[in-house]
This record gives structure tokens, C-alpha cells and sequence, in this order.
């Protein structure tokens, strides 16, 4: 099993649609977790933490769920410029704090 | 703002080859790495630095040597080119190695 993994989709939505993907991990020591967008050949950009208690920038929320060791990121009214690839990134505890990155989830929000 | 700053962005070698690629911030941050981004594998950890004078390898570090002998540099050098090191290298920087990186804009490097 990959140590993180993401749905590659393509996910193809309409603008104004609510999107969710997921991000699950393998180890259960992970203590850090981030989701990144990266639109095509460019570099990766932070789009936001994921704390315990869940957290919400705008039109993104994003959840951390330990038991099932998921973190999940919902992207509400959809626009065209969201069109993008979103990446997972889970850093683990222990001294290691090796960041390993899913390999992205495409979103396409068409008019 | 210059952040993490790369260079060069496009490089074109011939097999056998050797070259450095350069990364520098100016954020002070203590934590470094270098990752090389494929088609369908995405971001693997080359090397990594937790601090100056202090490197690690990471998931993929063959082929690939570093050094930090400052907190802002972070040179990456290909000993030998080989056509499967056509890439797209990125560098990354963080306060620690527990917080988001920063990503540098990224070199294509083409491996003839």
C-alpha cells in the first residue's frame, strides 16, 4: 500500500459545483498535513493546513480524520480558476519528518 | 519577495554530463529539499537538509549529491547525466520540517 494516496480523477465539474476529494494515509504517526494546488507546469503552493479540529478558508474546507487516517479537502461554488491538480502532503512524527506527497488529485470546472 | 529562487529553469545536457543546480532562499529557513516531479509518479524527495552543514538522502538520491554549507544555498549536482534524469526539479524550503514548504518555480532539465 502507498503511503499516501489520491484519487488521480480527473474530477470534471460544472462551475458552481461542491467537490470533495480525499487523501488517505498509511502511517498513523503522521502528525503534519497540507494540501497544495499545482496548476499545470507550475510549482506546487500551499493552499492550506489541516488541523484536528477541521479549519475553513473561504470557499475551502478541510478535515483531518485520524481513526480512518484521512484528511479530505471540499472546494464549494466551484470556479474555473480552481481548475487545478491538489496535492496531499503528510509528515510523520518521530525524527523522521520525511514529507511524502500524494500524486494529485485533477479538478477541471467547466462553465 | 524572492522567496526560493531557482536557476537555471531549463537546462538541456548530454549523457555523461555534469551540472549544478542552484537554490537559494531568503526566508531563513532552516529546512531544505529537493524533489524531482515525473509524469503519473509525482513529487519524489531527492536530498533534504535539516540545517547547515547537515544533508540526508531522501527517496530517490542516486545519481545526485548536495551540500548546505549556508542556511540559504542548497545545490543540487547531477555527477553523470543520464536520460533518466529528465526531470522537473524542484526545491523547497521551511522553517522547520514540520511546516508547509515554499517551492521554488522549478527546473526543466532534459537529458539528451
Amino acid at each position: 500500500r502507498k503511503e499516501v494516496e489520491q484519487d488521480p480523477g480527473p474530477f470534471n465539474v460544472p462551475e458552481g459545483a461542491t467537490v470533495a476529494f480525499n487523501c488517505t494515509y498509511s502511517n498513523s504517526a503522521s502528525q503534519s498535513f497540507f494540501w497544495y494546488r499545482q496548476d499545470c507546469r507550475k510549482e506546487p503552493k500551499l493552499l492550506m493546513s489541516v488541523y484536528s479540529s477541521g479549519n475553513e478558508d473561504g470557499r475551502f474546507t478541510a478535515q483531518l480524520n485520524r481513526a480512518s487516517q484521512y484528511i479530505s479537502l471540499l472546494i464549494r461554488d466551484s470556479k474555473l480558476s480552481d481548475s487545478a491538480t491538489y496535492l496531499c502532503v503528510v509528515i510523520p512524527s518521530g525524527g523522521s519528518y520525511i514529507p511524502t506527497f500524494g500524486r494529485g488529485t485533477s479538478l477541471i470546472v467547466h462553465p | 519577495n524572492a522567496g526560493v529562487t531557482q536557476t537555471p529553469k531549463f537546462q538541456v545536457l548530454k549523457t555523461g554530463q555534469s551540472m549544478t543546480l542552484q537554490c537559494a532562499q531568503d526566508m531563513n529557513h532552516e529546512y531544505m529539499s529537493w524533489y524531482r516531479q515525473d509524469p503519473g509518479m509525482g513529487l519524489r524527495l531527492i536530498h533534504y537538509s535539516v540545517g547547515a552543514g547537515i544533508t540526508d538522502q531522501g527517496e530517490v538520491p542516486n545519481g545526485y549529491n548536495v551540500s548546505r554549507s549556508t542556511t540559504e544555498d542548497f545545490p543540487l549536482r547531477l555527477l553523470s547525466a543520464a536520460p533518466s534524469q529528465t526531470s522537473v526539479y524542484f526545491c523547497a524550503s521551511s522553517y522547520s520540517a514540520d511546516q508547509p514548504q515554499h517551492f521554488g518555480d522549478g527546473t526543466r532539465l532534459s537529458i539528451l
